[in-house]
């Protein structure tokens, strides 16, 4: 057990619809990044935030949005979903170099199915 | 522009034996890197990482060698466990600008008992 928890763990929806995956970070964590993994791209970085504010962004669509709140979780917004966003959804977070320590630690993810 | 690459999508070893895990990276700003290993239906679990700096990391049965002139770093696993199939990535990231992974395909590990 990783410490960082996602919810939910899937998800069936339509395509057009909007859905928020929710992640929550190890304790004492104030970076939380999101990746997309699916089949034909490997495991794709999305987003960083860092204490509530927007650090790094990746190859988000402009169709995702993401948000860090003052309790350090994070949800990723995903609206106008196509059969293509269908995939692995996984949150990670680190301490981002306190005690010289860059690693990141991953959620169980969110299988998204977008029918 | 695959910046970090795994050539063997596959590898079987025999249980006891070493498996050795290779990546290849191109991006000359990458000075810390990871390998994270995956079970199906889970998230990646970090295993070991390397610092620019060093040029070997061990810990208990794996060990993650890096060689900076080839851009090039291995996992060793010594013995291989059943425990251990499972598909491994490699990452890398620049931790002196944006601290993201760019991790490579994957490796499929079979341990053969």
């Amino acid at each position: 057990d990783s410490g960082v928890t996602q919810t939910p763990k899937h998800l069936i929806t339509a395509t057009g619809q909007r859905v928020t995956l929710r992640c929550s970070p190890r304790s004492g964590d104030l970076s939380v990044y999101w990746y997309q993994q699916s089949l034909d791209q490997g495991l794709q970085f999305l987003i960083q935030y860092y204490n509530g504010e927007e650090r790094a962004k990746g190859n988000i669509l402009e169709r995702f949005s993401a948000q860090q709140f003052p309790d350090l979780h994070s949800e990723l917004n995903l609206s106008s979903l196509e059969l293509g966003d269908s995939a692995l959804y996984f949150c990670a977070s680190s301490v981002d170099g306190a005690g010289g320590q860059y690693e990141q630690y991953f959620g169980p993810g969110t299988r998204l199915t977008v029918t | 522009d695959q910046q970090v690459k795994q050539n063997s999508p596959s590898l079987s070893v025999q249980e006891g034996r070493i498996s050795i895990l290779n990546c290849d990276y191109t991006n000359s700003m990458f000075d810390y890197f990871l390998w994270y290993k995956k079970y199906p239906a889970e998230g990646p679990t970090f295993l070991i990482s390397i610092s620019s700096i060093k040029d070997k990391n061990e810990d208990g049965r794996f060990t993650v060698f890096l060689n900076k002139s080839a851009k090039h770093l291995s996992l060793h696993i010594v013995p291989s466990q059943p425990g251990d199939s499972a598909v491994y990535f490699c990452a890398a990231s620049d931790i002196q600008g944006a601290q993201k992974l760019v991790f490579g395909q994957g490796t499929r590990l079979t341990i053969n008992p």
